[in-house]
């Protein structure tokens, strides 16, 4: 398997610009989970979801941020409109369904480096 | 609120000399604690798993700990290549943390030759 794919890996854009940044998870997995990562705050969980429907969204900071999960093979992040303050790298993981007995480990891409400027 | 600390948050090592990564959490109920590898500009691998007070994992020149409140990562005789940033997150048992995993700041280790 290629694992957890994100597209693009590098993007820079003005203050004011949409933003999307995509993943496509690893085959079979059921779960997909978004973070962010600074210097200051660390790896933040912004959103997951299972079987394509978000579960948890506590974590987007702000309505400017928004998520879609249109198939289990594809998903979303896009922020619009982008501000200085949203540079960081964002991390897709995914992962397959906890038996009961066992938690599935979490997979992550290789990540997306946003500067805002 | 589920609170990972790790330390210290930076680590030079020589190679061969051995040390420990602490991190401390504090979670409703614990279903897991994970360590995680992260090389710079890359996403963070995963290492280990533990579940209960007592377990213990190990993978070449690492070992992992875990009692109520803390987890070790031991690096025994570390080499270069074991420079990184190393990651400890928790997953509570409580049915509404769902997947989500907490994650500590990191312990960066750089091991000289």
């Amino acid at each position: 398997d290629a694992g957890v794919i994100q597209s693009p890996r590098h993007e820079v854009t003005e203050m004011g610009q949409e933003v999307t940044l995509r993943c496509k998870p690893i085959s079979g997995h059921d779960y997909l989970f978004w973070y962010r990562q600074t210097m200051m705050r660390g790896l933040e969980l912004l959103i997951y979801f299972n079987n394509n429907v978000p579960i948890d969204d506590s974590g987007m900071p702000e309505d400017r941020f928004s998520a879609k999960m249109p198939n289990a093979s594809f998903s979303t992040l896009k922020i619009q409109p982008s501000e200085p303050r949203d540079s960081a790298v964002y991390f897709c993981a995914s992962s397959s369904f906890w038996t009961g007995t066992t938690i599935d480990e979490q997979y992550f891409g290789p990540g997306t480096r946003l500067t805002v400027t | 609120e589920d609170q990972v600390t790790q330390s210290p948050e930076a680590l030079r090592l020589q190679e061969g000399e051995s040390s420990s990564l602490n991190c401390s959490y504090t979670v409703s109920g614990l279903r897991g604690l994970f360590w995680y590898r992260q090389d710079p500009g890359k996403g963070p691998e995963f290492l280990f798993t533990l579940y209960s007070a007592g377990e213990e994992k190990e993978k070449e020149r690492l070992k992992a700990t875990l009692t109520k409140k803390e987890s070790f990562l031991h690096i025994t005789a570390p080499k270069p290549e074991d420079s990184a940033t190393y990651l400890c997150a928790v997953q509570a048992a409580i049915k509404a943390a769902g997947n989500k995993l907490t994650f500590g700041g990191g312990t960066r280790v750089l091991v000289k030759p």
